[in-house]
């Protein structure tokens, strides 16, 4: 079964840090293009980061460049996302997605973790 | 960046009906576009990418048109299960990938 898994989410104050995981199973995930896709609460999707299927080149949205770092392990299947000085802003869902490569949809997504920034 | 316009916001079909649904980009984006469907406190699901090919597993009942700038995803006969909100997504001219604004499809 294809598969991600995402964890690490949770309550953190205002400028404090946190490390997202995702983990793949079911397919072939050193082959997949990965991405970290949130949504605020009652809005829509937001792309925020993107990693190749090799870990280079990375893309950041404005709205977390400089703040969130995307990387890979792709002997582990694994994908993570470190978001630093956090603001209330960043309160979403958060959920990895991956395709397989240029001119695909996002095809596999995970279930989604929650971050919540409040004092 | 490539700004996405989804319309109407709110759509609301009898079950049977034709749902149709439209995705503007502010800039051409070929072909390179995707549908999602996302129902109450699920992931969103690739229902189309490619503006016209359907996912695996997606029924022959979801299909996309369009290319440039203008693009239509049409439910044939709209089941209750379809009930939820679908966003477009171009991934032509990125980064950002940009999602539009979404479409809620209630039935009537």
């Amino acid at each position: 079964e294809v598969q991600l898994v995402e964890s690490g989410g949770g309550l953190v104050q205002p400028g404090g840090s946190l490390r997202l995981s995702c983990a793949a199973s079911g397919f072939t995930f050193s082959s997949y293009e990965m991405n970290w896709v949130r949504q605020a609460p009652g809005k829509g999707l937001e792309w925020i980061s993107y990693i190749s299927s090799s870990g280079s080149p990375i893309y950041y949205a404005d709205s977390v460049k400089g703040r969130f770092t995307i990387s890979r392990d792709n002997a582990n299947n694994s994908l993570f996302l470190q978001m630093d000085s956090l603001t209330v802003d960043d309160t979403a869902v958060y959920y990895c997605a991956g395709r397989p490569g240029a001119g695909y949809g996002l095809d596999v997504w995970g279930q989604g973790t929650t971050v919540t920034v409040s004092s | 960046e490539n700004v996405m316009t989804q319309s109407p916001a709110t759509l609301s079909v009898s079950p049977g009906e034709r749902a149709t649904l439209s995705c503007r980009a502010s800039q051409s984006v070929i072909t390179n576009l995707a549908w999602y469907q996302q129902k109450p406190g699920q992931a969103p699901r690739l229902l189309i990418y490619g503006a016209s090919t359907r996912a695996t597993g997606i029924p022959a009942r979801f299909s996309g048109s369009g290319s440039g700038t203008e693009f239509t995803l049409t439910i044939s006969s709209l089941q209750s299960e379809d009930s939820a909100v679908y966003y477009c997504q171009q991934y032509n001219n990125w980064p950002p990938f940009t999602f539009g604004g979404g479409t809620r499809v209630e039935i009537k």
